[in-house]
């Protein structure tokens, strides 16, 4: 079974500072990675994914995020973040083993205050 | 126009009784899903359909019943409503059953007195 942990609740930082937002998973087979962001009163929008090749991915929004397979995360990071960034962000990870269903498996959600 | 809209926004009712959430996805797209969000923005799967055939359906109360007249509908009725069932109800779409990017309607917001 999968799971996704994230590592942080609530991430508050200031506007024009770097933020991370930890992500880890547990899977027995390959993966496939996600970064979901959600503004209040709203659906969730894709910010990127990872597939396979490279383990750098960029995102929408000037996010990227890392993948490491030694330590099972997919950390979340943006240089430089904005007011508008302040919202829920959801790690999430689906497997494509035999079966595959495109089932996502979210993780708890990282609330990122961007003070002014 | 909106990729995937669902109705109502919000929706206020007594326990026990029985309602209906409907969604819509003019993507042109296979796959739908129910996602539940709960009071701690914890979302989870409740089910998934592509083409009208059930292909995901998780650990949810058979009071819950998915009903997928086309490929662009995907409607979901709550019979006998209990104060559990209040959470916040995502309908989502995506081209085709897999790892696709999934586009999410701006949820239902139940909540069961």
């Amino acid at each position: 079974a999968q799971s996704v942990t994230q590592l942080d609740s609530q991430v508050p930082v200031f506007e024009e500072a770097p933020v991370e937002l930890r992500c880890n998973y547990s899977s027995s087979v390959s993966v496939y990675l996600f970064w979901y962001v959600q503004y209040p009163n709203q659906g969730l929008q894709l910010l990127l994914k990872y597939l396979s090749g490279s383990t750098l991915v960029k995102g929408i929004n000037g996010f990227e995020a890392e993948f490491n397979k030694s330590q099972t995360s997919f950390h979340l990071r943006k240089p430089s973040v904005h007011i508008s960034d302040t919202a829920e962000y959801f790690c999430a990870v689906s497997d494509y083993g035999s079966g595959n269903t495109g089932k996502l498996i979210f993780g708890q959600g990282t609330t990122l205050q961007v003070k002014p | 126009d909106t990729a995937v809209s669902q109705t109502p926004k919000y929706l206020v009712t007594q326990m026990g009784n029985d309602k209906s959430i409907k969604c819509e996805q003019n993507l042109g797209h296979d796959t739908m899903y129910w996602y539940k969000q709960d009071s701690k923005k914890f979302l989870k799967i409740m089910f998934s359909y592509n083409n009208k055939e059930l292909i995901i359906n998780e650990t949810v109360p058979n009071r819950f019943s998915p009903k997928s007249p086309d490929k662009a509908h995907l409607n979901l009725h709550i019979n006998s409503l209990e104060l559990g069932d209040s959470a916040v109800y995502f309908c989502a779409s995506s081209q085709r059953t897999g790892n696709e990017k999934l586009f999410f309607g701006s949820g239902t917001q139940l909540s069961v007195l």
